[in-house]
């Protein structure tokens, strides 16, 4: 069975600051890493994903993501962000031999940037 | 652009009524997915369909259907609503590992 934490239910920060978000799974097979992002009263956008290869995996809007596999963890970063970053964000798993799309989901981080 | 489209953004009907979530993708996608969404909870898989009148229940099942006569469409069906089931449905397609998710629909049931 595969499960994913996220670590932090809200983090608040200042705008033009760093931020990360952190993400930790289980899982007892390989498994494809994603993060989505939800703003309010939208649906789920893909920020990025990490399939295989190098473990810094850049997405959109500035985001980037490590993959680090002793840790079992897929922290999610951005150098400096924006009002329009506040959002929920969603990390997310899936496993490798299903090649389904079928995600188990964290419980959801809310960034809210403030000026 | 993959597009995913849920007939309704916002619902409200009342308890024991018989509710239908439609969702079309337009990608060809084989699989398909009906996630509950809540508060603290994340995304949560009710039910998934990897061909057309093939479906799987996922994680909490209880209390819905699900139909797929054709292969864009995937609707999500409560026999008879519950408060406990208000919430925000979303659906998602997938051609393999990557899932596109529609707008969502936020249900209330009073």
């Amino acid at each position: 069975a595969q499960s994913v934490t996220q670590l932090d239910s809200q983090v608040p920060v200042f705008e033009e600051a760093p931020v990360e978000l952190r993400c930790n799974y289980s899982s007892s097979v390989s498994v494809y890493l994603f993060w989505y992002v939800q703003y309010p009263n939208q649906g789920l956008q893909l920020l990025l994903k990490y399939l295989s290869g190098s473990t810094l995996v850049k997405g959109i809007n500035g985001f980037e993501a490590e993959f680090n596999k002793s840790q079992t963890s897929f922290h999610l970063r951005k150098p400096s962000v924006h009002i329009s970053d506040t959002a929920e964000y969603f990390c997310a798993v899936s496993d490798r031999s299903g090649n389904t799309g079928k995600l188990i989901f964290g419980q959801g981080t809310t960034l809210q940037v403030k000026p | 652009d993959v597009k995913v489209t849920q007939s309704s953004r916002y619902l409200v009907k009342r308890t024991g009524e018989k509710v239908f979530l439609e969702c079309v993708q337009d990608m060809d996608h084989e699989n398909m997915f009906w996630y509950r969404q809540d508060p603290g909870l994340g995304l949560r898989l009710i039910y998934f369909s990897y061909d057309v009148k093939m479906k799987e229940k996922g994680d909490i099942p209880e209390g819905y259907s699900v139909s797929r006569e054709k292969k864009e469409r995937f609707s999500l069906i409560l026999e008879s609503a519950s408060t406990n089931q208000t919430s925000m449905y979303l659906c998602a397609s997938s051609p393999t590992f990557e899932a596109f998710f529609g707008q969502g629909t936020r249900l209330t049931v009073v």
